[in-house]
C-alpha cells in the first residue's frame, strides 16, 4: 500500500536552531515529491517540490531514493516558520496528480 | 487573480440529510481534486477531474459520495444520507493539468459537521 510517514506530530525548536522534519514514503513507481505548508488561518500552500531543486524560505529537501525519504531541513529556524507541514508524494496510486499526504508535523519555533 | 473558492465555508447538518459542497477552481485549470481531513487525521484523496471527466473515483469512501464537474469549471461534491463519520474539512484544489510535478492550489475548505 502507498504510505507516507511523518513520525513527529509536533516539533518544537528554538529560534535560530536547525530544523529537520522527517518524511518517509513507500511507493510503486516514481512519485514526484512535495512539501506543503499551512500557516495559521491560511490555506494549504506549496512550500517546495523536489523537481525544482530549489530553496524556499531557507528550506531544502533532499530525496534519498535508497531510504525513500524526503526530509525537510532549514539551518536556522525563524518564528514565522511555525506552521503545519505536510509531506506529499504525488501520483503514488497510479494516474493523475493525486497527492498522498502524511499526517503532518506541527512545527513550533520558540523565542 | 482569484484563487480557488469553496462554499459554504461551514455546514452543519443532521444525520441522514444530503449536502452539496461547491468548488470554483482557478480559471483555466483543467485538473480539480477533492480531499478531506477528518479530525486528527491527514488529508485523504477523494476524487479528481481531468476536464469534466473523473478517471479515478477510488478514493470515494462509499456510494453515498458523488461528484461532478461541468464546463471544466465548477465542481460539486454531494454526500447523501450523511453520517457522523462524514464530519470533516473538505478541501478542493486545482492545477493547470494532471502532470505530477504541477502545484496544486487549495481552497479554504468547507467544514462539515454532521450532528
Amino acid at each position: 500500500a502507498q504510505r507516507v510517514t511523518q513520525p513527529e506530530k509536533l516539533l518544537s525548536v528554538f529560534k535560530g536552531a536547525p530544523v529537520e522534519l522527517k518524511c518517509n514514503y513507500s511507493y510503486s513507481g516514481s512519485p514526484e515529491l512535495f512539501w506543503y505548508v499551512q500557516y495559521s488561518r491560511q490555506r494549504l500552500q506549496l512550500l517546495l517540490r523536489h523537481i525544482s531543486r530549489e530553496s524556499i524560505k531557507g528550506f531544502t529537501a533532499d530525496l534519498n531514493k535508497g531510504e525513500t525519504s524526503f526530509h525537510l531541513k532549514k539551518p536556522f529556524a525563524q518564528e514565522e516558520d511555525s506552521a503545519m507541514y505536510y509531506c506529499a508524494p504525488s501520483g503514488l496510486t497510479g494516474g493523475g496528480n493525486k497527492l498522498t499526504f502524511g499526517t503532518g508535523t506541527q512545527l513550533k519555533v520558540e523565542l | 487573480g482569484a484563487g480557488v473558492s469553496q462554499s459554504p465555508s461551514n455546514k452543519v447538518t443532521e444525520k441522514g440529510k444530503d449536502v452539496e459542497l461547491r468548488c470554483d477552481p482557478i480559471s483555466g485549470h483543467t485538473a480539480l481534486y477533492w480531499y478531506r481531513q477528518r479530525l486528527g487525521q491527514g488529508l485523504e484523496f477523494l476524487i479528481y477531474f481531468q476536464g469534466n471527466s473523473a478517471p479515478d473515483k477510488s478514493g470515494l469512501p462509499s456510494d453515498r459520495f458523488s461528484a461532478e464537474r461541468t464546463g471544466e469549471s465548477v465542481s460539486t461534491l454531494t454526500i447523501q444520507r450523511t453520517q457522523q463519520e462524514d464530519s470533516a474539512v473538505y478541501l478542493c484544489a486545482s492545477s493547470r493539468d494532471i502532470l505530477s510535478y504541477n502545484e496544486q492550489f487549495f481552497g479554504p475548505g468547507t467544514r462539515l459537521t454532521v450532528l
